[in-house]
């Protein structure tokens, strides 16, 4: 079975900080995709990377940064983390068309 | 661009009973995919079932079955004999093969299944 985990479940940080968000998957794929998850909104998608230090911008790239440094490991940056960025993120790779999501961080800013 | 409509923000249904949830989308292209993916209450998302749009033949996976109506551009997901097991938020998603595999989602339909 495919794995993806990402770092945390829940997080809580200040207004400022530098966050980092962590997900590695354990199948050699290729795509991988972080999205943002809110109510009423669904899935939006932030950056994608289809290949190590490769990236491209999503739908909502603004406030944050991304790094793909091993294929297996794609990280989500929040380089001076708002309020507005409280919300649920979802990593995915992707395989043959189809998507493999981790589950979930779900990330509050104070 | 694509979009991907779901109308239906929540539902429910008695257990055992029949439920469908709707999709719409809108896109120029003629070869794509579409999904339902499920989120279960704090689990992980997984794939539903999905359906290549060559392909006339509605997919059906157990108690999944999609209608999809390419000229109208629907795309509804029909439940079976709902088991409680099912609650969950339900996403509709589109996209085209090849390249880097890009999705769209829908806004979600929350299902809520009633013993």
């Amino acid at each position: 079975d495919v794995k993806v985990t990402q770092s945390s479940r829940y997080l809580v940080k200040r207004t400022g900080e530098k966050v980092f968000l962590e997900c590695v998957q354990d199948m050699d794929h290729e795509n991988m995709f972080w999205y943002r998850q809110d109510p009423g909104l669904g899935l939006r998608l932030i950056y994608f990377s289809y290949d190590v230090k490769m990236k491209e911008k999503g739908d909502i790239p603004e406030g944050y940064s991304v790094s793909r440094e091993k294929k297996e490991r794609f990280s989500l940056i929040l380089e001076s983390a708002s309020t507005n960025q409280t919300s649920m993120y979802l990593c995915a790779s992707s395989f043959r068309d189809s998507q493999y999501f981790g589950p979930g961080t779900r990330l509050t800013v104070l | 661009a694509q979009t991907v409509t779901q109308s239906q923000p929540e539902m429910s249904v008695q257990e055992a009973e029949t439920v469908t949830l709707s999709c719409t989308y809108d896109t120029s292209e003629n070869n794509y995919y579409l999904f339902w993916y499920k989120q279960p209450p704090s689990r992980q998302m997984i794939l539903v079932i999905r359906q290549e749009a060559y392909k006339q033949q509605n997919a059906t996976e157990n108690r999944f079955s999609v209608n999809f109506q390419k000229a109208a551009k629907s795309f509804s997901l029909k439940i079976s004999d709902s088991q409680l097991g099912d609650t969950a938020m339900y996403f509709c998603a589109f996209m085209i093969p090849g390249g880097y595999q890009k999705v769209t989602f829908g806004t979600g339909t929350k299902l809520q299944v009633i013993p």
